[in-house]
């Protein structure tokens, strides 16, 4: 079947140190997204890419870094300089075809927290 | 820019009440519009969508329509059941960056 896949489900960050969370998807979608969960603050986009090397920031970058080296993989890491960064990270992909809109398609999320 | 301004809750109803969860945008042009799903310690998934003024999205009991008119797109479902109960988001896409979405509603439906 296809879809995304995020990993590691939870994961724990020391003070001062760089993590990466996974992304891959199998769906052939040209887009893909990072988004950040908190509580009463909904989703707000980190990073996002629209064609293999090539990504934007979004409304929240600062502290985060992407690469898009393959179609279907889009990394994110989460440096130090994140000075909040224990949350839950949502990836997305989408695809429009025809113009029609798809809307997105999510993965099940990997909540960091600093320890 | 784009934003979307749905009521937060939690909102409680009793199984089988009728449920409305109201949304409202402001956008540039003719945006699409959807409902998301989230359950407990997952990702969200799409519930409905509608893509231009006057479209019905539907799913699962759950129907919004697209009223450019006063820039809404409510989500309604006659009757509701336990298993309804998560958090619910409203998004809009104006353009190619990403999703803007709301701050969700919680939804607890008791037995």
């Amino acid at each position: 079947d296809g879809g995304i896949t995020q990993s590691p489900k939870y994961l724990f960050r020391k003070e001062g140190q760089n993590v990466t969370l996974s992304c891959e998807q199998n769906l052939n979608h040209d887009a893909m997204y990072w988004y950040r969960q908190d509580p009463g603050q909904g989703l707000r986009l980190i990073y996002y890419s629209q064609i293999v090397n090539d990504f934007q920031k979004g409304d929240i970058a600062e502290g985060y870094s992407v690469s898009r080296e393959k179609k279907e993989s889009f990394p994110l890491t989460v440096t130090s300089a994140q000075k909040n960064p224990t949350a839950f990270y949502l990836c997305a992909s989408s695809i429009n075809l025809g113009g029609l809109d798809y809307g997105y398609t999510f993965g099940s999320g990997t909540r960091l927290t600093v320890v | 820019g784009n934003s979307v301004t749905q009521m937060e809750g939690p909102v409680t109803l009793s199984e089988e009440a009728f449920l409305t969860i109201n949304c409202t945008y402001t956008a540039t042009g003719y945006p699409s519009l959807f409902w998301y799903v989230q359950y407990p310690g997952e990702g969200l998934q799409l519930l409905l969508k509608a893509t231009k003024a006057d479209d019905k999205g539907s799913n699962k009991g759950f129907e919004a329509t697209y009223r450019k008119e006063t820039t809404s797109f409510h989500l309604e479902k006659g009757s509701v059941q336990v298993s309804d109960s998560a958090v619910y988001f409203c998004a809009l896409r104006g353009g190619a960056d990403g999703l803007t979405f709301g701050k969700g509603t919680h939804l607890i439906i008791q037995p």
